[in-house]
């Protein structure tokens, strides 16, 4: 039972460009929303967050987009660094739920 | 550095055994998640621990279980290992407070079934 899906198993941008890493989920009481980045060898580290009241968050070079209508949401890195390479989970739960359900992940390439 | 450490890295059993691991997070932290990571997934909640009493548990059987201490630490146990819980074991710790989403992850611990 596969709540929240990242379809795009890798991704490759060139540094400086723009990376956008999409996430799309089917249980409409999710109503908050993050995304961790994991190193190999490290645990997932959490990156930004969105609630539902809120369709946009931006902290620096990352931008949380949420489309509850189309239950879809993204996440931007502008401009993309090499040391943004990792692995990029979107997480999603019902508020105040600890059952927090995790995408399968991105590897994000940014090559230099 | 989240300050949430896991002991051990890497472990390596046989099916039938029982495993213990252990989740050491940061003083404060008096909520604890347990998470499987299966190659190629996303991490799946196994269960949370707040104030030593378990508060909530995803989609596992009984033969995986829990314990978190007064000192901040933790543990998961497996019975009975069956090939499928091969997989990384992740622990997460949440300052009190805050709300559960604002997890702090340990590197986990990888455990291999044979």
């Amino acid at each position: 039972d596969q709540q929240v899906k990242q379809n795009s198993p890798s991704l490759s941008v060139q540094e400086g460009r723009i990376s956008i890493l999409n996430c799309d989920y089917t249980n409409s009481m999710f109503d908050y929303f993050l995304w961790y980045k994991k190193y190999p060898a490290e645990g997932p580290t959490f990156l930004i967050s969105i609630s539902s009241i809120k369709d946009k968050n931006e902290d620096g070079r990352f931008t949380v987009f949420l489309n509850k209508s189309a239950k879809h949401l993204s996440l931007h890195i502008v401009p993309s660094q090499p040391g943004d390479s990792a692995v990029y989970f979107c997480a999603a739960s019902e508020y105040n739920n600890n059952d927090m359900r995790f995408g399968a992940g991105t590897r994000l390439t940014v090559k230099p | 550095e989240t300050g949430v450490t896991q002991s051990p890295t890497h472990l390596i059993k046989t099916r039938g055994q029982q495993v213990t691991l252990r989740c050491s997070s940061q003083s404060g932290h008096n909520t604890v998640s347990w998470y499987q990571q299966a190659l190629g997934q996303g991490p799946q909640f196994i269960f949370q621990y707040y104030r030593e009493e378990e508060n909530g548990r995803g989609n596992f059987p009984p033969r995986f279980s829990g314990l978190q201490f007064p000192n901040y630490s933790s543990e998961l146990n497996v019975n009975a290992l069956e090939l499928d819980d091969s997989a990384l074991y992740l622990c997460a710790s949440t300052p009190s407070g805050t709300t559960a989403s604002e997890q702090f992850f340990g590197p986990g611990t990888r455990l291999t079934v044979l």
